[in-house]
């Protein structure tokens, strides 16, 4: 089956830093990747759609200067959170669809990061 | 607006039957899905219906009827492993998700 593999599982960094979170695509080629966030006890947020070769497209309220992502590859996506603050900790996952399977074919999730900002 | 309504909670005996209910109001339909999710963990894939009725998967089965924008999720012979939250999600018109805010499931001996 469709695996996505996300890394790191978990990273904790100062205030004011920078940190990477990859995304790939291990047995099928993704156009499209999906970045979601998640605060304790509270459903799945989509932040941003990830589309292979042009500009991500963020949700309302979610700045992408801030949120920097890159998909410079069929299977490989990355969201980088850029001045990290305390209220960026979270759980990011993100995921993809394997479009051979159809529109319709169901979202495949990394297995997350959980993001500290102390 | 979208709309996708699930109970928060629930709590069932193991090995006995748990049936967690979604009701949805989307911008057409192209399909509904189920998702466990364990704390602390991404959600997994439990099952997709595009058409009505029942899919049977295992210990899992899925309901969809789509004149009343309903669905609902049967666990049954629950296991302590199966203390999880299940998210429902809708597929509209134009293939975009659309989550439901997930029923955490509690297990008690």
């Amino acid at each position: 089956g469709a695996v996505v593999s996300q890394h790191p599982s978990r990273v904790i960094c100062k205030s004011g830093t920078s940190v990477k979170i990859e995304c790939r695509s291990l047995d099928f080629q993704a156009t499209t990747m999906f970045w979601y966030r998640q605060f304790p006890k509270q459903s799945l947020m989509l932040m941003a759609t990830s589309n292979e070769g042009s500009k991500a497209t963020y949700e309302q309220g979610v700045e992408k200067d801030k949120f920097l992502i890159n998909h410079a590859s069929l299977t490989l996506s990355t969201l980088t959170v850029t001045s990290a603050h305390p209220e960026d900790s979270s759980f990011y996952i993100c995921s993809a669809r394997d479009y051979e399977q159809g529109d319709n074919s169901p979202l495949h999730f990394g297995n997350g990061t959980r993001l500290t900002v102390t | 607006g979208q709309n996708i309504d699930q109970p928060t909670e629930m709590t069932a005996t193991e090995g006995a039957i748990v049936q967690i209910n979604c009701t949805y109001q989307t911008s057409g339909f192209n399909g509904l899905f189920w998702y466990q999710q364990h704390a602390g963990e991404a959600p997994t894939f439990l099952s997709y219906n595009v058409l009505d009725g029942l899919e049977e998967k295992g210990r899992f089965s899925s309901f969809l009827s789509r004149s009343k924008g309903y669905s609902y999720l049967l666990l049954k012979e629950l296991q302590m492993k199966d203390s999880a939250s299940y998210l429902c999600a809708v597929l509209d018109s134009n293939y975009q998700l659309i989550w439901g805010a997930g029923t955490k499931l509690i297990i008690k001996p």
